[in-house]
């Protein structure tokens, strides 16, 4: 099975939202609601943000939202903060997508 | 709280073998399935296997198949990867992570470096 296929980067100022894309197949995302999202801070490990295409894990805020609409998912932040520059990486059960850097201007 | 806690990376050569331990703490280990997750140095993540809350049911990603071994024992809430025949593409952080059934890595540990070099 080959990785979801993500931007490999996006980038927004601080107040902006942006959207990051995770395309797969009718085998993966588009035949099931299962899609998470990980962010990853340099050195750190993944954490969970989104789960399920669109439920957020108690903790995370909710700047954060999943959606999903044929073979793709997209994760959206909004209202930008500095501390959401991070890598974030796509999953659909087992296969992950290549990672996107996010970048605060 | 939730607290994964890996250990037993290092340097070894190709060809070699080593075992990875994750230590849980903060849930109840035996209700949980786990998994193992990798990350070659600046690269992606790369899921490498899940073992069932029992135990009873294993996956293997093809690039390790045959050559790691994933165990658990639920009285020491500890999670294991052993790893044989190691080759240089294994080298990364191993991550060990709880999973949200069927396929949420809910919790992550902090990681373990295997390093695999002559």
């Amino acid at each position: 099975q080959s990785a979801l296929t993500q931007p490999a980067s996006v980038s927004g100022s601080p107040g902006q939202s942006i959207t990051i894309s995770c395309t797969g197949t009718s085998s993966d995302v588009g035949g099931y609601n299962y899609v998470s999202w990980y962010q990853q801070h340099p050195g750190k490990a993944p954490k969970l943000m989104i789960y399920e295409v669109s439920n957020r894990p108690s903790g995370v805020s909710n700047r954060f939202s999943g959606s999903k609409s044929g073979n793709t998912a997209s994760l959206t932040i909004s209202g930008l903060q500095a501390e959401d520059e991070a890598d974030y990486y796509c999953s659909s059960y087992t296969i992950f997508g290549g990672g996107t850097k996010l970048t605060v201007l | 709280q939730v607290q994964l806690v890996e250990s037993g990376g290092g340097l070894v050569k190709p060809g070699g073998s080593l075992r990875l331990s994750c230590a849980a703490s903060g849930f109840t280990f035996s209700d949980y399935y786990m998994s193992w997750i990798r990350q070659a140095p600046g690269k992606g993540l790369e899921w490498v296997s899940y073992i069932s809350s029992s135990g009873s049911t294993i996956y293997y990603a093809d690039s390790v198949k045959g050559r790691f071994t994933i165990s658990r024992d639920n009285a020491k809430n500890s999670l294991y990867l052993q790893m044989n025949s190691l080759r240089a593409e294994d080298t990364a952080v191993y991550y060990c992570a709880s999973v949200l059934y069927p396929d949420t890595f809910q919790h992550w540990g902090q990681g373990t470096l295997v390093t695999v070099s002559s």
